[in-house]
């Protein structure tokens, strides 16, 4: 049941260029989306988020987009940098108020070309 | 910069015994979570807490597992009997609000090998 899903298990870009890592959803219930890096032996950390009222929510080098009605969001990464080689985790949850059980994505192995 | 703490960063213990993983969250944060991620798949949630209950777990949850907040700082997590397939990295996480308004801030993982 991939209630989340990347479909590209890997990404390689040139230094300087756009990475563009994408993600569906299937749960039309969820409302908040996560980006988080995580490098190997170590915990995911956070990027940037969106909820559903916006459409895009930009910080720095890295841009969230997010299409409601195709159930699709993408995250931008504008110039990449070698530092940015890492596996990107989308993931998702249904805002409640006793807590928030977040979806991740199987994530994409991004690899930045010097 | 406040970041989430755990303990042991590696734990290896045989089959059956009993391991608890251990936690400080970001100490203004109201709900904690524990996830974990066996090697080569994707990160899964096992349960979330808030105001010293369990407010939901996953069907991985099961009665093996158990978590308590012992004092005003650490947030564990307990398997009673370990199985082989509990091996994986058990990430802590906590958040300010919940609702769909506050990211989750993670550990740097427990690695648990069982023998």
């Amino acid at each position: 049941d991939q209630q989340v899903k990347q479909n590209s298990p890997s990404l390689s870009v040139q230094e300087g260029r756009i990475s563009i890592l994408n993600c569906d959803y299937t749960n039309s219930m969820f409302d908040y989306f996560l980006w988080y890096k995580k490098y190997p032996a170590e915990g995911p950390t956070f990027l940037i988020s969106i909820s559903s009222i916006k459409d895009k929510n930009e910080d720095g080098r890295f841009t969230v987009f997010l299409n409601k009605s195709a159930k699709h969001l993408s995250l931008h990464i504008v110039p990449s940098q070698p530092g940015d080689s890492a596996v990107y985790f989308c993931a998702a949850t249904q805002g409640r108020n006793y807590g928030q059980n977040f979806v991740f994505g199987p994530g994409t192995r991004l690899s930045v070309l010097p | 910069e406040p970041e989430v703490t755990q303990t042991p960063s590696h734990q290896v213990t045989q089959m059956g015994q009993e391991v608890i993983l251990r936690c400080v969250p970001i100490s203004n944060h109201l709900y904690f979570y524990w996830y974990r991620q066996i090697l080569g798949q994707k990160v899964e949630f096992l349960v979330s807490f808030y105001n010293n209950e369990i407010s939901e777990k996953s069907e991985i949850f099961d009665d093996q597992f158990s978590v308590e907040r012992p004092d005003g700082s650490n947030f564990t997590l307990k398997i009673r009997s370990t199985k082989l397939e509990d091996s994986a990295m058990y990430f802590c996480a906590s958040s300010l609000l919940t609702g769909g308004k506050s990211e989750a801030f993670f550990g740097q993982g427990t690695r648990l090998t069982v023998v």
